[in-house]
Formats: C-alpha cells, sequence, structure tokens
C-alpha cells in the first residue's frame, strides 16, 4: 500500500520570501515521485518529479524538491516566491510495473502569494 | 506538443440524467484514467485504462461507467447523475512503458466542471 501526506492544506508566504510545501509518503517498494501544480480552472501539469536518479530534482519555474528517503520526504522548495507560484500544488507517489500503474495523490496545498 | 483534450469545460444536468464525458489523447498512450477532484479531497481515482476495452475500477467507481473503445478516447458515463457527484473530473493519460523506461508522468486535460442540479 501507498499514500501520501501534504501538511499543510493551506500555505502563505510573502513575495520573495521562501516556499516550502511538504509531502511525506509511505511505500512498500521504492517509488517514483511527483509534484504537479494546478493554476486556476486548469487541469494539473508536471512541475518535476523523482525517478531514483539524482536525490535533489530541479524542475520548472525554479522550483525543486529533495527525495530522502531516511524520513520519506519529497519536500518542494523555491527559494523567492513569485506572484505566479499562487496555484494548488499536489505530491503524488507512482508505483510502476509490468505496464500496471498505481499512482495516489496528496489532498493538495494552496499556495497564496501575499505581494 | 502533447494533448488531452476533455470535451466539456462546464457542463449543467439535472438530478437523473446520463452524461458523458469526454477525453481524447494524441500521444498513442496505453493508460487512460478518469478523477475526480473536489476540495480538501484531492484527486480521486475513479476509473483507469490500460488498454482498449479494458478497464479497472479505482477508488471510488460507484455510480460511473467507462468506455474505451479505442486507445485515444475514454469516456466516462454517469448512468443516472445525482447531486453529490457534482465535481470537477480530471481525465489523464500517460505511456505504459511495457519494459521500456518509463516515468508513469500523468499528462491532465483541463477538467470538466460538473454540476448536477
Amino acid at each position: 500500500a501507498q499514500s501520501v501526506t501534504q501538511l499543510g492544506s493551506h500555505v502563505s508566504v510573502s513575495e520573495g520570501a521562501l516556499v516550502l510545501l511538504r509531502c511525506n509518503y509511505s511505500s512498500s517498494v521504492p517509488p517514483y515521485l511527483f509534484w504537479y501544480v494546478q493554476y486556476p480552472n486548469q487541469g494539473l501539469q508536471l512541475l518535476l518529479k523523482y525517478t531514483s536518479a539524482a536525490t535533489l530534482v530541479k524542475g520548472i519555474n525554479g522550483f525543486e524538491a529533495e527525495f530522502k528517503k531516511s524520513e520519506t520526504s519529497f519536500h518542494l522548495t523555491k527559494p523567492s516566491a513569485h506572484m505566479s507560484d499562487a496555484a494548488e500544488y499536489f505530491c503524488a507517489v507512482t508505483l510502476l510495473g509490468g505496464g500496471y500503474q498505481k499512482v495516489t495523490f496528496g489532498t493538495g496545498t494552496k499556495l497564496q502569494v501575499i505581494p | 506538443d502533447v494533448k488531452v483534450t476533455q470535451s466539456s469545460r462546464y457542463l449543467v444536468k439535472r438530478t437523473g440524467e446520463k452524461v458523458f464525458l469526454e477525453c481524447v489523447q494524441d500521444m498513442d498512450h496505453e493508460n487512460m484514467f478518469w478523477y475526480r477532484q473536489d476540495p480538501g479531497l484531492g484527486l480521486r481515482l475513479i476509473y483507469f485504462s490500460y488498454d482498449v476495452k479494458m478497464k479497472e475500477k479505482g477508488d471510488i467507481p460507484e455510480g460511473y461507467s467507462v468506455s474505451r473503445e479505442k486507445k485515444e478516447r475514454f469516456s466516462l458515463i454517469l448512468e443516472s447523475a445525482s447531486t453529490n457527484q457534482t465535481s470537477m473530473y480530471l481525465c489523464a493519460s500517460s505511456f505504459s512503458g511495457w519494459g521500456l523506461i518509463t516515468t508513469g508522468e500523468l499528462f491532465f486535460g483541463e477538467g470538466s466542471r460538473l454540476t448536477v442540479l
């Protein structure tokens, strides 16, 4: 079984401040981990992904995430928030095997950026 | 560019109506998914399909059915819509890999917001 926990359904930061969105997962086998972003009235799009290569993963729009196996975490960070970062962010864990794909999403974190 | 297209962005239906939500992808992906998104609950998987005419129940299949007659098209059907099915519905697709390297990245449509009165 696998699960994803995102701490904080709403996070507010000031423009220019550090963004930290937390994600912890549980999985019986090494997972693939993803962060997706959803802008208002749109579908989700991939922000970044961890696929067992480098533990520090860089994504689009200046975001990055670090896979920490010992902490079962995959927190998303950005050094300096921009107004355009206001969106909802979803962490997801994926198990793959023989064409089979099982994806579990967290409940999402809405990021508000205050000018 | 990769494209997943959902036929309707906004729909308003009445209780008891039959509702069809259509999704088409142009990436020749084997896997297709239907999710439901509700505030505070994240995305919940309704059904998925890993091949034409194949389907698997997700976490919340009750009240829904699906159809996949062609590889590029995956339809979600609400046989008799109810008010508790008012939600945002998201279609997604992915490459299965079948022994090749795949990361399982999902490609999403823009969503269909359904209101059942």
